[in-house]
């Protein structure tokens, strides 16, 4: 089964301490993994694309295909990091495709 | 460009009713993706179109339909409303190979009493 889990509901950490969103997917092919943000009062947004290894804003996130995870990671968390984080997966539907989304993390920053 | 564009923002409808939801592409974009976010969860998959033809659609039943018109733009239409159809849909495009990004709308919020 075609599965993201997002343990945890709320994420709550100072600012400056370090950040861990957790992510672990089921998918039988090759995954390609996607971590999106909602901001207060903003549109869902994608934040960063495992295929692209790159770091937007701070945050990384490493495919680990033996765990079967993608966590969300930053060093020293900002006040505006504070949003909905949620993981998503990529699958062909017919010739189509369809993301699949975890339930989402809070992430809550406080000075 | 004012990039996924939605509405209504918000509805009220009563059971048994029908309701449909409209959506605009960012221009240039080809395929719209429609997803159901009922409240503390993710977005979940209910249709993907590519040129005017439906390319998949997932776990819902046939009282959700939807279209794309030549213009791109798209609609969401739901039958027999339930009161569990009470959610945000929220419309994107893009979602293509290789890079799959789809570009949300702000959504429209469907209360069914």
């Amino acid at each position: 089964a075609q599965r993201v889990t997002q343990p945890e509901k709320l994420l709550s950490v100072f600012k400056g301490a370090p950040v861990e969103l957790k992510c672990n997917y089921s998918y039988s092919g090759s995954p390609e993994l996607f971590w999106y943000v909602q901001y207060s009062r903003q549109r869902l947004q994608l934040l960063l694309r495992h295929i692209s290894r790159e770091s937007i804003k701070g945050f990384t996130a490493d495919l680990n295909k033996g765990e079967t995870s993608f966590h969300l990671k930053k060093p020293f968390a900002q006040e505006e990091d504070s949003a909905m984080y949620y993981c998503a997966l990529l699958t062909l539907n017919q010739a189509g495709t369809a993301l699949i989304f975890g339930k989402g993390t809070t992430l809550s920053v406080s000075s | 460009d004012a990039g996924v564009t939605q509405s209504p923002t918000h509805l009220i409808k009563t059971r048994g009713q029908q309701v449909t939801l409209r959506c605009s592409p960012i221009s240039g974009h080809k395929s719209v993706s429609w997803y159901q976010q009922v409240l503390g969860q993710g977005p979940q998959f209910i249709f993907q179109y590519y040129e005017k033809e439906e390319r998949g659609r997932g776990n819902f039943p046939d009282r959700f339909s939807a279209r794309q018109f030549p213009n791109y733009s798209s609609e969401l239409n739901v039958n027999a409303l339930l009161l569990g159809d009470s959610a945000l849909y929220l419309c994107a495009s893009g979602g293509l190979l290789p890079t799959g990004e789809l570009f949300f709308g702000e959504g429209s919020r469907l209360t069914v009493l």
